[in-house]
This record gives structure tokens, C-alpha cells and sequence, in this order.
């Protein structure tokens, strides 16, 4: 079965220093992946998705960027946190093609705190 | 483009009735799929239930059905017997269908309602 995990779960960080959030996906490939962010318990904002190794697709200009080195790996990272970067971010996996509905499968979160 | 309304904020029920969740989208697509999604407490996200929307019949899982009206673009969430394990946020999500054999699958949320069960 597949399992999506995320770390750290809570971070706090102190603005202007960097970021880094990583995602890895157990039992499938070639998964299609996406970053989400979450701000005070409201909707989902996508962030960014992948369709594979080092293909990138942001969808908000923003402080952040996210990377794929590997097909079952995917980061979010920042070189300098603003405070407007809190949140809780979500990974998420769904199948590229194929099956009807490509629902998406989300990881636990990182609940990130900007002071 | 795209989007995604959900007019409650916040909804409550008493434990064992039924409740139901609004949601309305915009599109121009004719092929396209709508969830719901549940987060409870734990903000682990959960697939619901989910709706294709070329088929006419209305999904069911359990205890948790939809009102899928395409001409008034509008799928509402019921929840029958509701129980304490049911109070959470919910979110109701558009994806458009594949384009061309390939889609990244992007889903539009709204804004979620929050479902209270009282006992």
C-alpha cells in the first residue's frame, strides 16, 4: 500500500532563515506530487506540483520554491522565511494517469511557525 | 478559471440527524470530478466522497451521500446518523478531467465549513 510522509511535523523558525520541508511518497512511482499551504485553519492554496524528477510548476509567486530529486521525493524550501510564511503545509501524491478520479492523497503536514 | 464556494462557514448537528453541506463551483468545463474532503482535528486530510460529472447518479458511501446538480453547478454533502467522529472541517474540491491523456490533477478547495456534532 502507499504511504505519503512528511517532516518535520512542527517547526518553528525565526524570519530570515532558510527553509526546508521534504516528502516522500512509499509504494508507487512516478507519482504525480503537490505542496500545499494552509493558513489559520482555512482553504488549501497550491503551491507547487511536479509531474516528475526536476519538473517544477509553481502556481503563486511567492518566497518559497520546491524541488523533486528524486520521483518519490519532493521539497519545499526557502532561502529567507518572511512571517506571511506560517502555516501548515501539505504533501500530496495522486496516480498521473489512469484510474477515474486521480484523487489526492495527503501526508500529515508541517505545521510552520514564523516568528 | 476555476473556483470553488462554500457559503458555511460553520454547521452544527445533533448527534444521530442529518446535516447537509453547500457547496457551488464555477467552470466552463463539461468534464470534470468534485470531492469531498474531511479534516478532522488531527488536519490529516481524508477523501470523502467523490462525483464524476458526466454520471447523472448521485455518489453514495455509507453514511455520506451528494446532491450533484450540474445545471446548477452545485454539489452538497448529506450526512445521515451523524456521529461525534464526523465533526471536522470539510472541503469540497473541483479537478478538472484529463486534457489530452495527461493532467496533473490540480484541485481548486473552497474554503471549507466546519462541522459541529453535539451529543
Amino acid at each position: 500500500s502507499q504511504t505519503i510522509h512528511q517532516w518535520p511535523a512542527t517547526l518553528v523558525q525565526p524570519v530570515g532563515s532558510p527553509l526546508s520541508l521534504e516528502c516522500t511518497v512509499e509504494g508507487t512511482s512516478n507519482p504525480n506530487l503537490y505542496w500545499y499551504r494552509q493558513a489559520a485553519g482555512r482553504g488549501l492554496q497550491l503551491l507547487f506540483y511536479s509531474v516528475g524528477i526536476g519538473q517544477i510548476s509553481s502556481e503563486v509567486p511567492q518566497n518559497l520554491s520546491a524541488s523533486r530529486p528524486q520521483d518519490r521525493q519532493f521539497i519545499l524550501s526557502s532561502k529567507k522565511l518572511l512571517l506571511s510564511d506560517s502555516g501548515f503545509y501539505l504533501c500530496a501524491w495522486s496516480v498521473p494517469l489512469g484510474g477515474a478520479y486521480n484523487e489526492q492523497f495527503f501526508g500529515p503536514g508541517t505545521r510552520l511557525t514564523v516568528l | 478559471a476555476q473556483t470553488v464556494t462554500q457559503s458555511q462557514p460553520e454547521m452544527s448537528v445533533q448527534e444521530a440527524e442529518t446535516v447537509t453541506l453547500s457547496c457551488t463551483y464555477d467552470t466552463s468545463e463539461s468534464d470534470y470530478y468534485l470531492f469531498w474532503y474531511k479534516q478532522p482535528p488531527s488536519r490529516q486530510m481524508i477523501l470523502v466522497i467523490r462525483q464524476e460529472a458526466y454520471k447523472q447518479q448521485n455518489a453514495t458511501e455509507n453514511r455520506f451521500s451528494v446532491n450533484f446538480q450540474k445545471a446548477a453547478k452545485s454539489f452538497s454533502l448529506k450526512i445521515s446518523d451523524s456521529q461525534l467522529g464526523d465533526a471536522a472541517m470539510y472541503f469540497c474540491a473541483y479537478r478538472i478531467a484529463n486534457a489530452g491523456g495527461t493532467s496533473y490533477g490540480k484541485l481548486t478547495f473552497g474554503q471549507g465549513t466546519i462541522l459541529t456534532v453535539h451529543p
